[in-house]
């Protein structure tokens, strides 16, 4: 199968301990952001998004947190599953006011959880 | 439901020879984007769509590469020419609203390789 692992920032966790992966964008203008979930021989799978109005959003077992003024994202996984072992992608996307309607993914970070 | 579905899985083909891939992406979803992505990096912008028409296409490489979406649903990649540089995974992806807030689904991919 495919792997999407390779040369990735890797992250490893303890089966039922809480995850948080980081991702800085780049462009100030961006309005939308997105999470995506990787597993091998897939294609990104979407998790959660947030909006720039928000600085929070749960969803199930995840948490999206969005810090504008340093342009830092991050999402929090809690009790960490060993299906959650995937690569774990950011994207953001600007509007019409600024940006790029084009979703820009990020390098991405390896979640690995032992069980 | 369907998913975003792409066709061939796996392509293998000769230098020179043109290759054409298929996306059929979620019913009645507006947009459809082509990407590719190589091991261990995020998904690369190659062009859009907004029903039929091609909204940006800053992303293909060269010439060799153009892409079609002429009934606003099902999309064709094609590459001409093709060169060993070109093997890559090239992927599909769609969401409802081209505009607007709402997040890319994704299909698996066709790994492409050029011998």
């Amino acid at each position: 199968g495919e792997s999407v692992g390779l040369h990735l920032p890797t992250l490893s966790v303890q089966e039922g301990d809480n995850s948080i992966i980081n991702c800085a964008y780049s462009n100030s203008a961006s309005d939308y952001f997105i999470w995506y979930k990787q597993e091998s021989g897939k294609g990104p799978q979407f998790i959660i998004d947030i909006r720039s109005n928000m600085d929070k959003r749960q969803g199930q077992r995840v948490t999206v947190l969005l810090n504008k003024t340093v342009k830092h994202l991050s999402l929090q996984i809690a009790a960490t599953q060993p299906g959650d072992s995937a690569v774990y992608f950011c994207a953001e996307r600007g509007s019409a006011s600024g940006g790029s309607y084009i979703p820009t993914f990020g390098r991405g970070t390896s979640l690995i959880v032992h069980p | 439901g369907a998913g975003v579905s792409q066709s061939p899985r796996y392509k293998v083909t000769k230098r020179g020879q043109d290759v054409a891939l298929r996306c059929d992406p979620i019913s009645g979803h507006v947009s459809l984007y082509w990407y590719r992505q190589a091991l261990g990096q995020g998904p690369e912008f190659l062009t859009y769509f907004n029903y039929e028409a091609q909204q940006d296409k800053s992303g293909l490489p060269n010439d060799r590469f153009s892409a079609e979406r002429p009934e606003g649903s099902i999309s064709t990649l094609t590459i001409q020419r093709t060169e060993q540089r070109d093997s890559a995974m090239y992927r599909c992806a769609s969401s409802l609203e081209g505009e607007y807030n709402s997040p890319l689904h994704f299909g698996n991919g066709t790994r492409l390789t050029v011998t």
